[in-house]
């Protein structure tokens, strides 16, 4: 069965540097969706993406973040000066249509020092 | 705005008892109400959604507009629904994004 896939599945950094995570969503989705959690809290969206352009973005999503498609199969979240507050887990789903389900990857957990 | 409150953090729950996992939301329109799960060490998945009506895994939930709630229930639980589980919504418009709420640990004793 296809599974969304994101790597690295744990991603150190220092504070300061940019960091870029990457989801390969399931091959014939359409849309797709950064989530993240950071540890004791609630799963909390920041982006969706559809026809290679942002549909939504969350107040947490400022110009410190960015997504893009780069390809036919990559959907990447970069952030560009990570801080401290930045330390979560990152989801990444996609699904089909809109109205359809969201298949979440495994999670990339990020730890800024 | 659009909220999710889980009342309960933890909730622990004999085999073969009933469970039943609380979920209230706060939104002014029409909602689409789900119910994810996470098992140990693996990724969120579906469990249901409101629109399907169906029953999953033995768990079934039911939309009360009038109390806004979408609770899980399950009227015997197994040592294999141990889990975190999520209750979320999507107001629908131009991208279904999913609010979550905290989530509830659900622990199956044997």
């Amino acid at each position: 069965e296809p599974e969304v896939t994101q790597t690295p599945s744990h991603q150190v950094t220092q504070m300061g540097q940019e960091v870029i995570l990457r989801c390969v969503p399931i091959s014939n989705h359409l849309y797709f969706y950064w989530y993240r959690q950071i540890l004791g809290q609630k799963v909390e969206f920041l982006v969706s993406f559809y026809n290679n352009e942002i549909s939504e973005k969350s107040e947490i999503f400022d110009d410190q973040f960015s997504v893009e498609r780069p390809d036919g199969s990559n959907f990447t979240l970069k952030i560009r000066s990570t801080k401290l507050e930045d330390s979560a887990m990152y989801f990444c789903a996609s699904s089909e249509q809109r109205i359809n389900e969201q298949f979440f990857g495994p999670g990339t957990r990020l730890t800024v020092l | 705005a659009q909220r999710v409150t889980q009342p309960e953090k933890l909730l622990s729950v004999f085999k073969g008892a009933p469970v039943e996992l609380k979920c209230n939301y706060s939104y002014s329109g029409s909602p689409e109400l789900f119910w994810y799960v996470q098992y140990s060490r693996q990724r969120l998945q579906l469990l249901l959604r409101h629109i399907s009506r169906e029953s999953i895994k033995g768990f079934t939930a039911d939309l009360n507009k009038g109390e806004t709630s979408f609770h899980l229930k399950k009227p015997f639980a197994q040592e294999e629904d141990s889990a975190m589980y999520y209750c979320a919504l999507t107001s629908g418009g131009s991208n279904y994004k999913l609010t979550f709420g905290k989530g509830t640990l659900l622990t199956v004793n044997p």
